[in-house]
């Protein structure tokens, strides 16, 4: 049972270089999270999907998308990757108001 | 804005001291949660609170809430060098996102 897996862990861009995080769980979760995180700073919710099929906007969904199309995965696509987008990524998922298991992150770098 | 606020920002104590941290939200819930991030990594569910609740315990954590004030606390007794982490409360919003506070780091000194 791997929970909640997240690639890649690590990435360095260029500024306008586009990219896909990938995000799989396999508990059988209907909500499924993406979330960035800045230093010394708790998570900022980009995009949020609480079904196959249907997403929602988070605080911080500027410049990027995101894709459900079932119900193991999410994923988050950042057309043109800028340097305010260095963070850590996170991808968590959940039963409806329940407890969030989170992937281990990515750490994106963009110069 | 983030719906959880976490006070103090930082805790610095000795260790077998217990340490506490709180939470305060905006809107009204349906249950609290607390977590604990390792050096960056990802998030590790501690325990959850429902608003029906007021003080609930697992192990060495005991957590209270507070619905009237809006406010939770968590309290970790008998600290470990192993406590050392930053700590995030969450909570629902009306939307049934997960949001999160600023975090409160606590470091154990040996």
């Amino acid at each position: 049972n791997a929970g909640v897996t997240q690639t890649p862990k690590f990435q360095v861009l260029k500024t306008g270089q586009s990219m896909t995080l990938q995000c799989a769980q396999d508990m059988n979760h209907n909500s499924m999270y993406w979330y960035r995180q800045d230093p010394g700073m708790g998570l900022r919710l980009i995009y949020y999907s609480a079904s196959e099929g249907t997403t929602d906007k988070g605080e911080v969904p500027n410049g990027y998308n995101v894709s459900r199309l079932n119900k193991r995965e999410f994923s988050l696509r950042l057309e043109s990757a800028a340097p305010s987008q260095t963070s850590v990524y996170f991808c968590a998922s959940s039963e409806h108001r329940g407890r969030a298991f989170f992937g281990q992150g990515t750490r994106l770098t963009v110069v | 804005s983030q719906q959880g606020e976490e006070d103090p920002q930082a805790l610095s104590i000795q260790e077998g001291e217990n340490a506490t941290m709180n939470c305060s939200y905006k809107t009204s819930i349906n249950n609290l949660q607390w977590y604990r991030q390792n050096s960056g990594r990802g998030l590790v569910h501690l325990i959850l609170i429902r608003s029906n609740e007021r003080e609930k315990h697992s192990g060495r954590l005991r957590v209270t809430l507070d619905t009237s004030k809006k406010s939770s606390s968590l309290l970790i007794t008998a600290s470990r060098a192993a406590d050392t982490a930053s700590y995030f409360c969450a909570t629902i919003n009306s939307n049934y996102q997960l949001i999160w506070g600023a975090g409160t780091k606590l470091i154990i000194k040996p």
